[in-house]
């Protein structure tokens, strides 16, 4: 089946540095979103990518959509103590009858030392 | 207001017993999943549902089925469980757009089901 590598699988930065992250795929993706989960939480989407080559931000969050569709990268900028959690990329494919099935990195844990 | 929500969220049973989680969506959205997430973090899809069809059945044991009232509810049934079935279910939604965007799931809190 299909499988994301995402690296690194953990991170410890200090408050205030810049953080990147990135999946890649040997299948090639429609659509690519980042999601965070809190412990105890469902994921939470951060940014979806839909175009090949597509940059998109939000707020301190910045990803790209590969060109080839079968990579992407998430950069947080001035980490702050509130972005702790697991961060996983997701390949989206259309499974038919508006159904759309995710396949999931194994997640980037980020820890931030105040 | 929660836009997908799940119950229970902690569950603790024997083995061997039949368990449901119930999932409830109130974004109009037309397709709802389960996901699994081990215990090393990895989600993966079990089902989707859209408007009360079966869309995605994963391998994923017989003891286990879903079940759709109407296509704001998306339960999941477990019969028989057994210890390696612990793990954190998610129940998920999204709108029906083609192709497109605006397709990207939203995800409940989680049921974390424990086998004794």
């Amino acid at each position: 089946g299909q499988q994301l590598n995402q690296s690194p699988q953990s991170m410890f930065i200090q408050e205030g540095e810049d953080v990147s992250m990135n999946c890649t795929s040997s299948s090639i993706f429609n659509t690519w979103l980042w999601y965070k989960q809190d412990p105890g939480e469902g994921p939470v989407l951060l940014i979806a990518l839909y175009k090949a080559g597509e940059l998109t931000s939000n707020g301190r969050l910045t990803a790209q959509f590969g060109i080839t569709r079968k990579d992407s990268f998430l950069n947080i900028s001035a980490s702050i103590p509130s972005d702790v959690g697991i961060y996983f990329c997701a390949g989206q494919t259309y499974s038919g009858a508006g159904s759309y099935q995710l396949t999931f990195g194994k997640g980037t844990k980020l820890s931030v030392i105040p | 207001d929660t836009a997908v929500s799940q119950t229970p969220k902690y569950l603790v049973t024997q083995m061997g017993n039949d368990k449901s989680i119930k999932c409830e969506q109130n974004l109009g959205h037309d397709t709802m999943y389960w996901y699994k997430q081990d215990s090393k973090k990895f989600l993966k899809i079990m089902f989707s549902y859209n408007n009360k069809e079966l869309i995605i059945n994963e391998t994923v044991p017989n003891r286990f089925s879903p079940k759709s009232p109407d296509k704001a509810h998306l339960n999941l049934h477990i019969n028989s469980l057994e210890l390696g079935d612990s793990a954190v279910y998610f129940c998920a939604s999204s709108l029906r757009q083609g192709r497109s965007q605006n397709t990207e799931a939203f995800f409940g809190q989680g049921t974390r089901l424990t086998v004794v």
